[in-house]
């Protein structure tokens, strides 16, 4: 079973920051947060990924809880290409993701 | 390089009938996983290789189901005896794994109907 809890669905206009919640309060401290997206009939495609400090990158940032229980994505300037499935997952140094049903990110104009 | 790259991209058989599915992924990737996905849910994980070392299964892959990492470079996922209950998309990743760095990176899929 995913081990993090996403809102089903949310809503964000072009040109906005997105920011998708997630909790996962039994990750253990060697479990990483990730998270990928998923664009219709393509692969998941990789975002980023974190212990325990805040990450940046060209696609978002993730901001993490100091007691590593939840965490958010943001993307800063939300277009009509970021119109996907967001997953967030939890997984150890080996890689193995467990992906839960996500969050439904509608960007509309 | 341009990524993972999986064939057939599309696959539709008959109830019954073997299937084979390959696999290539990007250029000295060590890890290589295998994920099932079925309309409208999240990709399950199936199994995964350390170089040829197939390291776990998932209790989804029966034994209808074999995977196969041969030289440590491109796998192959054979489903035997098809059942309409196997059509998905069936996705291969991989990774390098150094460090904390272990983004794993998908393909395109191979879509599989059972008719």
């Amino acid at each position: 079973d995913a081990k993090t809890t996403q809102p089903p669905s949310m809503d964000c206009a072009e040109g906005r920051a997105a920011n998708l919640p997630c909790n996962h309060s039994t990750i253990s401290g060697n479990e990483y947060v990730y998270w990928y997206r998923q664009i219709h009939s393509q692969g998941p495609q990789y975002i980023i990924h974190g212990l325990k400090n805040n990450e940046t990158n060209e696609m978002a940032s993730l901001i993490i809880t100091e007691d590593r229980k939840s965490s958010t994505l943001i993307l800063p300037h939300a277009t009509l290409r970021d119109t996907a499935v967001y997953y967030c997952i939890v997984a150890d140094s080996w890689g193995k993701l467990q992906f839960g049903a996500g969050t439904q990110v509608v960007v509309t104009p | 390089d341009t990524g993972v790259s999986q064939n057939p991209r599309h696959k539709i058989t008959k109830r019954g009938q073997n299937v084979t599915f390959r696999c290539d992924p990007i250029s000295e990737h060590n890890r290589l996983y295998w994920y099932r996905q079925t309309l409208g849910q999240g990709p399950e994980f199936l199994t995964y290789f350390q170089n040829e070392a197939q390291l776990e299964k998932s209790r989804l892959l029966s034994d209808r189901f074999s995977a196969e990492r041969p030289k440590g470079s491109f796998s192959t996922l054979e489903i035997q005896r098809t059942e309409q209950g196997d059509s998905a998309m069936y996705l291969c990743a991989s990774s390098q794994a150094f460090g904390l760095n272990t983004e794993a990176f998908f393909g395109q899929g191979t879509r599989l109907t059972v008719v």
